[in-house]
């Protein structure tokens, strides 16, 4: 079946530097990307749609310029925190789409990413 | 836009019993339907989906869901749990047409007694 691979899957960074996590689609082609933030105990709230080859779509709220995300081949998709803050700490997870022409057939979700900011 | 509640935050069963979450939407227009489960630190895997056709979704480890459109409702059961079961649910629509978004509802914590 379908894999998306997340990485790291842990980080401790230090304030005010930047963490890049990666998500990974193995075994097909996810044109579309979905990032997701998860605070303690709480849903699953969407950052971002990430689309190959062209500009992440935020969700209100969502700082684009700290949030960086990259979706430069059919494959793979980076999330960057830039500037981490403690308040950056949290649990993110992607998600791709298995066949972007139906895409309720398909969801994945990566294993997540607990990040942590000292 | 759409909306999603999960009416029990929290869901204690004894092992065995029969265990029901609830999950209700909110849409001007036609969506598909989803139930995911997660385990403590780690993603989420799809339990069953409603995209059409019978309303009675069967889906992984004995789950099954019902898709009541009337009640906008997509309640997820399960006839008799297991400790294993014990992890957080998750009810989520998509649109059909148009963005392919996942909206969650806040989640369900299930947790089984022996």
């Amino acid at each position: 079946g379908a894999v998306v691979s997340q990485h790291p899957s842990r980080v401790i960074c230090k304030s005010g530097t930047s963490v890049k996590i990666e998500c990974r689609s193995l075994d097909f082609q996810a044109t579309t990307m979905f990032w997701y933030r998860q605070f303690p105990k709480q849903s699953l709230m969407l950052m971002a749609t990430s689309n190959e080859g062209s500009k992440a779509t935020y969700e209100q709220g969502v700082e684009k310029d700290k949030f960086l995300i990259n979706h430069a081949s059919l494959t793979l998709s980076t999330l960057t925190v830039t500037s981490a803050h403690p308040e950056d700490s949290s649990f993110y997870i992607c998600s791709a789409i298995l066949r972007p022409q139906k895409p309720n057939h398909g969801y994945t979700f990566g294993s997540g990413t607990r990040l942590t900011v000292v | 836009a759409q909306s999603v509640t999960q009416l029990d935050s929290q869901v204690p069963v004894f092992e065995e019993a029969p265990v029901e979450l609830r999950c209700n939407y909110s849409s001007s227009v036609s969506v598909y339907l989803f139930w995911y489960v997660q385990y403590p630190n780690q993603g989420l895997q799809l339990l069953l989906k409603y995209l059409s056709g019978s309303t009675l979704v069967k889906g992984i480890n004995g789950f099954e869901a019902e898709f009541n459109k009337s009640q906008t409702s997509f309640h997820l059961r399960k006839p008799s749990v297991h400790i294993s079961d014990t992890a957080e649910y998750f009810c989520a629509v998509s649109l059909i047409q148009g963005a392919q978004k996942l909206v969650f509802g806040q989640g369900t914590r299930l947790t089984i007694n022996p």
